[in-house]
């Protein structure tokens, strides 16, 4: 069994400030690491993935996450976000090539 | 590429009415997802189809859910009868099979039971 927890219910950030999402996760097998972005009416959009390979991840509108086994932990980041990152964001993790656990999320607010 | 569709974007009903939720994956997709999220907790599993098969139901909360997919096209997800606890936003998702664990979502249908 898996399980993720999104450190951080809500983060307040101003623009063009650096911003970072924590996600753990738990468990006992070899995993796949996924971060969903959900903006306001819309659909889940995927970030970012990891599946095997470099831990550092680079995904869309300029996201990046690394992954660490040894934390069993999968962050991400943003050097510099925008208005238009304002977002739910999901960690969510997989043991087989199917079924996703999600974190609760994280909402992201940026400021002016 | 049309994304994935579903219908009603919202749904309010009583307790004890019957529900049914629509899901049209991107076509070629023969993988079809829902998960729900309730509440603002996590996002869920309820099911997995190939096509016309179910894969995996485990997360289906209770027989009062059901959900089918006719001819492995569209699918939908009925739900009676619906109770206070059922409220949330439900989510379809597609894939092609083989493609990896991150399939492509719809915007969501948002049930309200009162």
């Amino acid at each position: 069994a898996q399980s993720v927890t999104q450190l951080d219910s809500q983060v307040p950030v101003f623009e063009e400030a650096p911003v970072e999402l924590r996600c753990n996760y738990s468990s006992s097998v070899s995993v796949y690491l996924f971060w969903y972005v959900q903006y306001p009416n819309q659909g889940l959009q995927l970030l970012l993935k990891y599946l095997s390979g470099s831990t550092l991840v680079k995904g869309i509108n300029g996201f990046e996450a690394e992954f660490n086994k040894s934390q069993t932990s999968f962050h991400l980041r943003k050097p510099s976000v925008h208005i238009s990152d304002t977002a739910e964001y999901f960690c969510a993790v997989s043991d087989s090539f199917y079924k996703l656990s999600f974190g609760a999320g994280t909402t992201v607010t940026v400021r002016a | 590429e049309a994304g994935v569709t579903q219908f009603p974007s919202h749904s309010v009903i009583e307790k004890g009415q019957t529900v049914t939720l629509r899901c049209d994956p991107i076509s070629g997709h023969d993988n079809l997802y829902w998960y729900r999220r309730v509440m603002g907790k996590e996002i869920k599993f309820l099911l997995h189809f190939v096509k016309e098969s179910k894969q995996d139901e485990s997360g289906m909360p209770n027989n009062r859910f059901l959900a089918e997919r006719t001819g492995g096209t569209y699918s939908t997800l009925k739900v009676q009868p619906a109770e206070l606890e059922d409220s949330g936003v439900y989510f379809c998702a597609s894939s092609q099979v083989g493609a990896g664990p991150f399939p492509r979502f719809g915007p969501g249908t948002r049930l309200t039971v009162l």
